[in-house]
């Protein structure tokens, strides 16, 4: 069956600009996950879903970071104002039990 | 300090070798989660552990909750193994996002 997919796999952007991530969990997981990971490090947690509402924001960097899941599947993650320091890989993963499964991710590169 | 430490940071090995990769963490857990991330990014979930030794193929994972230590072994390396292996706990409680270490570079050589 289709896994979790996330596009674009690639974004560039100008710093200041807004952007939006897209999650495509696999059909019937309740739970989605965002993590950010930049380059050589292990990924960090940004956001959990349970259905269609954040049950854990804490790993948020900041007020420019925003995501939503209107109907406890798509997932989009939103960047207002983005920053240089934004730049990395954008990685959403869903779950029906404890095995998280990935997504191939989103490079998102601020210019 | 982290509260996920993996090492090695790189590793590499020939063809063949029994590879170890160690990882401890500093908080209390309900379950302790090996990954494989390949070139590109894509993240494969390869063991989950909440106590003893897991066995599949050549990979065994093993896990000591009062040392707060877990490791993942590879027996009779192969190039194709060539990957960032991640530990990731759960940490106790009502959480359910993963703390992932830093993740150890293997490199295996023909």
């Amino acid at each position: 069956g289709a896994g979790v997919s996330q596009t674009p796999s690639n974004k560039v952007t100008e710093k200041g600009k807004y952007v939006e991530l897209r999650c495509d969990p696999i059909s019937g997981h309740t739970a989605l996950y965002w993590y950010r990971q930049s380059l050589g490090q292990g990924p960090e947690f940004l956001i959990y879903f349970q259905g269609t509402g954040a049950a854990d924001d804490s790993g948020l960097p900041n007020d420019r970071f925003f995501a939503v899941r209107p109907e406890g599947s798509v997932s989009t993650l939103k960047i207002q104002r983005t920053e240089r320091g934004d730049s990395a890989m954008y990685l959403c993963a869903s779950s029906q039990g404890d095995t998280q499964y990935f997504g191939p991710g989103t490079r998102l590169t601020v210019l | 300090k982290n509260e996920v430490e993996q090492s090695p940071q790189n590793l590499t090995a020939q063809e063949g070798e029994f590879i170890t990769i160690n990882c401890s963490y500093s908080v209390g857990i309900s379950a302790l989660h090996w990954l494989q991330q390949h070139p590109g990014g894509g993240i494969v979930s390869l063991f989950m552990l909440s106590s003893g030794k897991k066995k599949h193929g050549r990979l065994i994972a093993t896990i000591n909750i009062q040392e707060k230590h877990s490791s993942l072994h590879i027996t009779a390396s192969h190039p194709r193994d060539s990957a960032v292996y991640i530990c990731a706990v759960r940490l106790s409680g009502s959480a359910r996002q993963l703390t992932f270490g830093s993740g150890t570079q293997l490199t295996v050589l023909p």
